[in-house]
């Protein structure tokens, strides 16, 4: 079993929609969450940290479940500029990558 | 200043040859990593080095030898290359525990043919 499994899309969605994405973990001792973005052939970028209480970065907001073993990141009001994959990451001894969520924002 | 800077940035080669990545970063982290990124888009850890330890050492072939001269570097040798080892190969570092998330280099984009 994966430590980390995500939907790879692609989701295409018409500019101004609102799109989330799941990702489910297998350790339930896992410590720290993250969204990452990775433009096509760039490399992965820092998002957002997932916290246990939700947050929130303007249009973007990311939750954890840790009962049911999800992080999920919801995208508000999409922006052409928002077209990447977007990988969830869970720590453990070590960072785990999921396989990455392709998204294409169309105008 | 580029954070972590990873040369070369394309690398083709032919099968059998020996080539070496290089990587550095300028952020006073503790911990480097090379992670590769197949065809799939799948980015998978090969090592980890704390303060020039090695800490993590994933099922990589010994074709594969990373080599830390300090904390701020981050080598990785690779000998007989072959087919299969195309790919992208992204160097990262992080604070000791990785709390605050990593920070990638740009890729070296690997080509053997």
């Amino acid at each position: 079993r994966k430590e980390v499994e995500q939907d790879p899309g692609p989701f295409n969605v018409p500019e101004g929609a609102t799109v989330a994405f799941n990702c489910t973990y297998s350790n339930s001792a896992s410590q720290s969450f993250f969204w990452y973005r990775q433009d096509c052939r760039k490399e992965p970028k820092l998002l957002m940290s997932v916290y246990s209480s939700g947050n929130e970065d303007g249009r973007f907001t990311a939750q954890l479940n840790r009962a049911s073993q999800y992080i999920s990141l919801l995208i508000r009001d999409s922006k052409l500029s928002d077209s990447a994959t977007y990988l969830c990451v869970v720590t453990g001894n070590q960072f785990y990558f999921g396989t990455g969520t392709s998204l294409t924002v169309i105008p | 200043d580029t954070a972590v800077s990873q040369t070369p940035k394309y690398l083709v080669t032919q099968m059998g040859n020996d080539k070496s990545i290089k990587c550095e970063q300028n952020l006073g982290h503790d911990t480097m990593y090379w992670y590769k990124q197949d065809s799939k888009k799948f980015l998978k850890i090969m090592f980890s080095y704390n303060n020039k330890e090695l800490i993590i050492n994933e099922t990589v072939p010994n074709r594969f030898s990373p080599k830390s001269p300090d904390k701020a570097h981050l080598n990785l040798h690779i000998n007989s290359l072959e087919l299969g080892d195309s790919a992208v190969y992204f160097c990262a570092s992080s604070p000791w525990s990785g709390v605050y998330g990593y920070t990638f280099g740009s890729g070296t984009r690997l080509t053997v043919v």
